[in-house]
């Protein structure tokens, strides 16, 4: 089974929108983290935000927020107020605690083309 | 800039020739990652390094690749004898190490990635 699953291969949103980018994941592990990485054109993955499994509250960072649901096992991007530099791949990726044996591989998901329409 | 480098950021090579990359994490970080991205896919994972010792290896690392971190500062990945099949980006990424418990149990060990290596095999 897919560890991390993006069931949106593109998405298009207008700018000054807000949009959501899905993501489930799937793990045995009560410990684990999960992280959102933005990959322009250029290539290099830019790190967005991060949530932690025991985390109480939603994660946010400027014009990112994760909406956590751990029951459903789902972490969604939401950007608020879309810009036209948001145009990009969007990957979610989960690290697993391994019961504590500490793995700091991330497992990425299929990701997500964002466009931002003018 | 004291982001972390990859070199080259393209190579061409002929099927069954040896290519060896070159990453330099961000200096303070003691844990390097590299990851193979190809084409509409994300990154998967080969192989970390916690200072010079290479700690997890994927089963994607097969007999033809090796890498190493001899000082604990910058890594080389090579691959001997490629196949078409090597074709990818190569990504490598630093963190550091946070205390237990900073964070939660799982930790946040942001990576941050360097721009990559596009290697081609004809």
């Amino acid at each position: 089974a897919q560890k991390i699953t993006q069931t949106q291969p593109g998405m298009f949103v207008q700018e000054k929108e807000a949009v959501t980018l899905d993501c489930t994941y799937d793990t045995s592990d009560p410990s684990y983290g999960l992280f959102w990485y933005k990959q322009p054109s250029s290539g290099e993955m830019i790190f967005l935000i991060y949530q932690g499994s025991y985390d109480q509250q939603n994660a946010t960072e400027g014009r990112y927020s994760l909406n956590f649901q751990k029951a459903r096992k789902s972490a969604n991007l939401v950007i608020s107020a879309s810009q036209l530099g948001d145009s990009a791949m969007y990957f979610c990726a989960m690290r697993e605690d391994r019961s504590g044996a500490g793995s700091y591989q991330l497992t990425f998901g299929k990701g997500t083309k964002l466009s931002v329409i003018p | 800039d004291t982001g972390v480098s990859q070199d080259p950021r393209h190579k061409i090579t002929k099927r069954g020739q040896n290519v060896t990359f070159r990453c330099d994490p961000i200096s303070e970080h003691n844990r390097l990652y590299w990851y193979r991205q190809t084409l509409g896919q994300g990154p998967e994972f080969l192989t970390y390094f916690q200072n010079e010792a290479q700690l997890e290896k994927s089963r994607l690392l097969s007999d033809r690749f090796s890498a190493e971190r001899p000082k604990g500062s910058f890594s080389t990945l090579e691959i001997q004898r490629t196949e078409q099949g090597d074709s990818a980006m190569y990504l490598c990424a630093s963190s550091r190490t946070f205390p237990t418990g900073t964070s939660g149990r799982a930790g946040f060990n942001e990576q941050f990635f360097g721009p990559g290596t596009r290697l081609t095999v004809l």
